[in-house]
Order: structure tokens, then C-alpha cells, then sequence
């Protein structure tokens, strides 16, 4: 199994750029979530879906657009990249009362 | 809402010796759990130990322990016998438990804590 997989590992954007972030998980999991992780505020919850066609905000969720049309996949869409945005992303998912399982991230720079 | 605190930013420790990284959190909820997951410089996230709030005894994988004190809300980890592979960011998180299959209950964190093991 490869667990959790994240695409891309880097990526730099100008401004006013759009991208999405992929992310996909082969262990049948419905909960999945992407959080993003600053110096010194540990990680904050973007999006989370709770199975297919399912999402919902989370706790930072301004400038980000989530979709789930399958249980494998939950791709993070900015819509027009700002320099606040520079942050490394993370998407995990979990079985039902199990801890999350982790992609290994994407380092995003918005210049 | 939940929140977890983490109140020691950096921590350092001798090889061989034992460390505790404290971690409190508030809750009204009475079922729960808590996990410890380690970040070393690859930025991987690492699960470490997790213990469910309706277990009185104390959580242990190996070299890790946790002390938790459900009256007092707090939930440390004991590193023994450092080793220079333990350096690493750590952070402490919570999640409520759901009765039901389908749940949204979300991990929270707290702000971590960067242990350094010295040689």
C-alpha cells in the first residue's frame, strides 16, 4: 500500500496564480483533510470531507476550494495565490476513531 | 472548541537521558483520545503513541511513555534513553471519540514542541 500520496513536493507560484494539490489514498479511508502547517502555530485544519461528495470548511479555509467526486481522491484547489499562503500542506486521512495517517507534504512559496 | 497547549517551544536533551514534553488541553467532552506524532527534519509526520480517554492505565511504545491526568487535563510524554534520532518537532493532539461510523471529528493540535537530542 502506498498510504497517503501528495503531489507536488515543491512548487513556487506568483501571485494571483492558480494550482491544485493533489492527494491520494489507497487504504479505503472515508475521512480525509488538509491542513496546512506555520512556524510556531502548529497545524491548522483547511478542508475535510467525510466520503465522497461530502466536504466541509475547516478552521483556515479562505482561498482554498476542496471537491471529493471519489473516496481515493482530495484535491486542494487555491484559487488565486496570495504570499499568506506560503505554508507547507499536508493531507492525511483515517479510518472511523483511528489517528490520521499523513501525506509527507507539499513546501508551497507564493511570491 | 477544543484547544491543546504545548508550552515548551524548544526543548534539548542529553543522548541517554530522559526527556518529558508536557502538553495540557481542555475539553468538556469525556471521551477522547490523545496522540503524540513526531516531525523530524524529513517533515514527515509520524504517529508515536495515542491513548483513549476511558483508559486509566498509561499509553507505552518502547522508549515512550505518556503520564495522563484526565482530572487535570494533561496528557506529557516521556522520552528514555534520548537518541539522536529522536530530534524532532512533536506535537501533541486531540480528538473526540464518536459513537457512530461516518464521524467529522477533527485532530486538533497544539503548536509542538522542537526537541533537540545533544551527543
Amino acid at each position: 500500500n502506498a498510504g497517503v500520496t501528495q503531489t507536488p513536493k515543491f512548487q513556487v507560484l506568483k501571485t494571483g496564480q492558480s494550482m491544485t494539490l493533489q492527494c491520494a489514498q489507497d487504504m479505503n479511508h472515508e475521512y480525509m483533510s488538509w491542513y496546512r502547517q506555520d512556524p510556531g502555530m502548529g497545524l491548522r485544519l483547511i478542508h475535510y470531507s467525510v466520503g465522497a461528495g461530502i466536504t466541509d470548511q475547516g478552521e483556515v479555509p479562505n482561498g482554498y476550494n476542496v471537491s471529493r467526486s471519489t473516496t481515493e481522491d482530495f484535491p486542494l484547489r487555491l484559487l488565486s495565490a496570495a504570499p499568506s499562503q506560503t505554508s507547507v500542506y499536508f493531507c492525511a486521512s483515517r479510518p472511523y476513531n483511528s489517528p490520521l495517517h499523513f501525506g509527507n507534504g507539499t513546501r508551497l512559496t507564493v511570491t | 472548541a477544543q484547544t491543546v497547549t504545548q508550552s515548551q517551544p524548544e526543548m534539548s536533551v542529553q543522548e541517554a537521558e530522559t526527556v518529558t514534553l508536557s502538553c495540557t488541553y481542555d475539553t468538556s467532552e469525556n471521551n477522547y483520545y490523545l496522540f503524540w506524532y513526531k516531525q523530524p527534519p524529513s517533515r514527515q509526520m509520524i504517529l508515536v503513541i495515542r491513548q483513549e480517554a476511558y483508559k486509566q492505565q498509561n499509553a507505552t511504545e518502547n522508549r515512550f511513555s505518556v503520564n495522563f491526568q484526565k482530572a487535570a487535563k494533561s496528557f506529557s510524554l516521556k522520552i528514555s534513553d534520548s537518541q539522536l534520532g529522536d530530534t524532532a518537532m512533536y506535537f501533541c493532539a486531540f480528538m473526540k471519540q464518536r459513537r457512530n461510523q461516518g464521524g467529522s471529528e477533527k485532530l486538533v493540535f497544539g503548536k509542538g514542541t522542537k526537541l533537540t537530542v545533544n551527543p
